[in-house]
């Protein structure tokens, strides 16, 4: 079945320490997106992409990086810039014409 | 993106309907309303999506007012499994990928026993 894949999903970083967060999706979708959530919050965007090599920041993009070398993944890099990184993270993507975005099942990530 | 306002949180009883109203009074012509839920812990869900005419598929049904300044989706019988946050979300149609999906707050939809 198509779908998105994050992993993994629990990460726990030390403080100072990048950590990267993987998504891959198998729906040929065009654009992939990462989201941040905090407890009892909505989605917040950091980083989007329409296009291979290419992205977009989204609202909270200071101390993430991505790239997108290949149409099915987009990984996110959280770095030591991040002042509050612990946080849920989700993986979208979605192309034209298709019904909404499909999200992955998430990577809950926790600075100790 | 137009703004929406749900309620942050209503209860339902198992079996019964449930109505979810969402105020989106800044609407433009060429946007949509969508609909996702999340349950605890997972990624948001995709539910519907409509311009004017009322929509139903087989996870719920999408009311829009005649002037589109509001909409209800309902959950016709509300399950346990329905439990979720429910979020509301105006956009332009989705013809190019890369158009950005803005969240609110959602309303959190506790059905039960």
């Amino acid at each position: 079945d198509g779908g998105i894949t994050q992993s993994p999903k629990y990460l726990f970083r030390k403080e100072g320490q990048n950590v990267t967060l993987s998504c891959e999706q198998n729906l040929n979708h065009d654009a992939m997106y990462w989201y941040r959530q905090d407890p009892g919050q909505g989605l917040r965007l950091i980083y989007y992409s329409q296009i291979v090599n290419d992205f977009q920041k989204g609202d909270i993009a200071e101390g993430y990086s991505v790239s997108r070398e290949k149409k099915e993944s987009f990984p996110l890099t959280v770095t030591s810039a991040q002042k509050n990184p612990t946080a849920f993270y989700l993986c979208a993507s979605t192309s034209a014409g298709a019904n909404g975005y499909t999200f992955g099942s998430g990577t809950r990530l926790t600075v100790v | 993106d137009a703004k929406t306002t749900q309620p942050p949180s209503m209860d339902c009883a198992e079996g019964r309907a449930a109505n979810l109203p969402c105020n989106h009074s800044t609407i433009s012509g060429n946007e949509y309303v969508y609909w996702y839920r999340q349950i605890h812990s997972q990624g948001p869900q995709y539910i519907i999506h409509g311009l004017k005419n009322n929509e139903t598929n087989e996870m719920a049904s999408l009311i829009i007012t005649e002037d589109r300044k509001s909409s209800t989706l309902i959950l016709p019988h509300a399950t346990l499994r329905d439990t979720a946050v429910y979020y509301c979300i105006v956009r332009v149609e989705q013809k190019a990928a890369g158009n950005k999906l803005t969240f609110g707050g959602g309303t959190r939809v506790l059905v039960k026993p």
